[in-house]
C-alpha cells in the first residue's frame, strides 16, 4: 500500500498568514493526489483534485502543486472559516490512501 | 442535487453483523464507482472499501479483508457494506463517497456511526 505522510500534523496561524501543508507519498502516484478539508462533524469536503486542480466552489485562496511523490497544499491568506483538518489522499492505486491530517487551528 | 444518505448504523457486540446502506440521488449511479471512508473517534480517513460502477470489481483495505463486503444494486441507486466478524477497532463513523474520475471523491453522505462494544 502507498504510505501518505502529511506534515506538520497541526498548526496555529493568524488571519492572512500564508500557510503550507505538505503531503508525501513512498512512491510515485504522478498527480493523482486530492486534498479534503474537513470540520468538527462534518464530512470531508473536496477542495483539489489531480494536485493542482481546484474544486468548483473552492476558494481561489486554496491552491495545491507537486507530482511524483511531494506534494503542498496552501492557503494564501487564512480565513477564520478556514479552521479546519486537512487531508490529502492518493487515487493513484488500490487500496486508496489518506495522510494522517493537518489540523489548522486560528 | 448529488445526496448520499447512510443508514444501518448502531451498537453491534464483537463478533456480531451489521449492513449499511448508502441511497444515492441527483446523479446516473451506475456511472459511478463508490466508496465507503471510515473514521474512528479522534482519527484520520481510511478508504475501507471500493467497487467499480457496474460492480464488477471491488477493493478493500487489509483490515477489513475477508470480513467486509461492498455491493451495489444499481436498480435501486443503493450501496451496501456488509459487516461481519466486528472488532472493537471497526468503531466509527462510516461514509460513502461517489467516486468521479479525476476527481476522487467529489461528493460525500454525512456519516453513519458504528460502535462496537459489548
Amino acid at each position: 500500500d502507498i504510505q501518505m505522510t502529511q506534515s506538520p500534523s497541526s498548526l496555529s496561524a493568524s488571519v492572512g498568514d500564508r500557510v503550507t501543508i505538505t503531503c508525501r507519498a513512498s512512491q510515485g502516484i504522478s498527480h493523482y493526489l486530492a486534498w479534503f478539508q474537513q470540520k468538527p462533524g462534518k464530512a470531508p469536503k473536496s477542495l483539489i483534485y489531480l494536485a493542482s486542480n481546484l474544486q468548483t466552489g473552492v476558494p481561489s485562496r486554496f491552491s495545491g502543486s507537486g507530482s511524483g511523490t511531494d506534494f503542498t497544499l496552501t492557503i494564501s491568506s487564512l480565513q477564520p472559516e478556514d479552521s479546519a483538518t486537512y487531508y490529502c489522499q492518493q487515487y493513484h492505486s488500490h487500496p486508496r490512501t489518506f495522510g494522517g491530517g493537518t489540523k489548522v487551528e486560528i | 442535487e448529488v445526496q448520499l444518505l447512510e443508514s444501518g448504523g448502531g451498537l453491534v457486540q464483537p463478533g456480531g453483523s451489521l449492513r449499511l446502506s448508502c441511497a444515492a440521488s441527483g446523479f446516473t449511479f451506475s456511472n459511478y464507482a463508490m466508496s465507503w471512508v471510515r473514521q474512528a473517534p479522534g482519527k484520520g480517513l481510511e478508504c475501507v472499501s471500493l467497487i467499480d460502477g457496474p460492480g464488477d470489481n471491488t477493493y478493500y483495505a487489509d483490515s477489513v479483508k475477508g470480513r467486509f463486503t461492498i455491493s451495489r444494486d444499481n436498480s435501486k441507486n443503493t450501496l451496501y457494506l456488509q459487516m461481519n466478524s466486528l472488532r472493537a477497532e471497526d468503531t466509527a463513523v462510516y461514509y460513502c463517497a461517489k467516486d468521479r474520475p479525476p476527481v476522487a471523491f467529489d461528493y460525500w453522505g454525512q456519516g453513519t456511526l458504528i460502535t462496537v462494544s459489548s
